[in-house]
């Protein structure tokens, strides 16, 4: 499968307890795009990275929120004392340059905080 | 502001056309963007249209833009049941190519 691939598909996690989220890209595409989306909501757009450099990160991701890319290739999203707000699927996107057209997002990772 | 616009619900009747509309904010965005969302699965992009065009025909599926109104449409032809989902426009930022998304259409198709 050459898709973006993500894990776990399913987190359960009590509250306060830190969480982290794995997304490999597709091998060839240097930028990648991290999004949350709750329920009833469009996906909400996190950060990117092109190749290891963080280039933006939205007011959405508080300090709790970290991701890293540290070789160009995969990139994870860790969130520290989990509060119930951050209950959402998180996506993960990559795609190629400035140019192309379109992101390959993968199947995400759904996180409850009970 | 980074909002786009949707109507939250259509219904329609099987072998209807539906209508979704969208609308955008930035005008210097490249490329827009409808993506399909099933229950509990993933996005799926439909189709896109570069900022440049009025118009593209893919199949059932034809994308209408209105750059001067910032207006986006999505009309599928002959619609089934299968159709029915969660429907999000996106437009494409030039500078960091990140999306930004509606907050949905939830299209209903009734037999």
């Amino acid at each position: 499968d050459t898709g973006v691939s993500q894990d776990p598909r399913h987190k359960i996690t009590k509250r306060g307890q830190n969480v982290t989220f794995r997304c490999d890209p597709i091998s060839e595409h240097n930028r990648l795009y991290w999004y949350r989306q709750t329920l009833g909501q469009g996906p909400e757009f996190l950060t990117y990275f092109q190749n290891e450099a963080q280039l933006e990160k939205s007011r959405l991701l508080s300090d709790r929120f970290s991701a890293e890319r540290p070789k160009g290739s995969f990139s994870t999203l860790e969130i520290q004392r989990t509060e119930q707000g951050d209950s959402a699927m998180y996506l993960c996107a990559s795609s190629v340059g400035e140019m192309n057209t379109e992101a390959f997002f993968g199947q995400g990772t759904r996180l409850t905080v009970v | 502001g980074e909002d786009v616009e949707q109507s939250l619900f259509l219904s329609v009747r099987e072998g209807d056309s539906s209508v979704i509309n969208c609308t955008y904010t930035d005008s210097s965005s490249t490329y827009l963007y409808w993506y399909k969302q099933e229950p509990g699965a993933g996005l799926q992009l439909l189709t896109y249209i570069f900022s440049n065009m009025d118009m593209k025909q893919d199949q059932r599926l034809t994308v209408l833009l209105n750059k001067k109104d910032k207006h986006l449409s999505l009309r599928i032809a002959d619609t089934q049941t299968g159709d029915s989902a969660i429907y999000f426009c996106a437009e494409k930022r030039a500078d960091t190519g990140k999306l930004i998304f509606g907050q949905g259409t939830t299209l209903q198709v009734k037999p």
